[in-house]
């Protein structure tokens, strides 16, 4: 199985302050079909995890343009441009490359 | 919109089995993928498995070991979920989630396994 590492596993934050989560797969993401399939989850507390980014770098419907995604191969970042108050919660990576999918450990942001 | 509403909690005994729904509405069921994932207290989201859209073929994860499956009722536009022989550290939050990325999530169903 490929394993997701994600760091830090907690990023306290200013409000308007950017933030950055890293995240690293044990092998490559990339599929024969050439696509990379890294995404990132959102997880409001109390919430099911929402979509925020797929394929490395695009942004799911309806999700504000603060939200960035970067990375190739094996090493990947979600950029949070200015945090907001209603970005607080745990975030995900997780590769859908290979069977089986498997996610990152979750980082928590939160506000300072 | 697309929106997916699972069956409610459930309270189950060690060694049982549990079958939660997830109906599917706001698109063409059988064009999109359905996967299952759950989330146990203070752990990482786990992939259960998937049913693939078109054809109603299947995927399961191994950690599983084929306590797993996953059908659909297309005329119901319905995915479901069957976990048997049922322990405690099956305890968790299971979600259906669509597509092959994952892109639309169901509410959750809580299941509790408890003597």
């Amino acid at each position: 199985d490929i394993v997701m590492t994600q760091t830090p596993l907690s990023s306290p934050v200013t409000l308007g302050q950017p933030a950055s989560i890293s995240c690293r797969s044990s092998q490559s993401l990339v599929h024969s079909d050439g696509n990379t399939y890294l995404s990132w989850l959102q997880q409001r507390p109390g919430q099911p995890p929402k979509l925020l980014i797929y394929k490395i770098s695009n942004r799911f419907s309806g999700v504000p343009d603060r939200f960035s995604g970067s990375g190739a191969g094996t090493d990947f970042t979600l950029k949070i441009s200015r945090v907001e108050a209603e970005d607080v919660g745990v975030y995900y990576c997780m590769q859908a490359t290979q069977f089986p999918l498997t996610f990152g450990g979750g980082t928590k942001v939160e506000i300072k | 919109q697309v929106q997916l509403v699972q069956s409610g909690a459930e309270v189950k005994k060690p060694g049982a089995s549990v079958k939660v729904s997830c109906k599917a509405s706001g698109y063409t069921f059988i064009k999109y993928d359905m996967h299952w994932v759950r989330q146990a207290p203070g752990q990482r989201l786990e992939w259960m498995g998937w049913i693939n859209g078109d054809n109603g073929s299947t995927k399961y994860s191994q950690n599983f070991r084929g306590r797993v499956t996953i059908t659909r009722d297309i005329s119901a536009s319905t995915a479901y979920m069957e976990l048997s022989s049922l322990r405690s550290e099956d305890t968790a939050v299971y979600y259906c989630a669509r597509e092959w990325e994952l892109k639309n999530w169901g509410q959750g169903t809580l299941v509790t396994v408890s003597s």
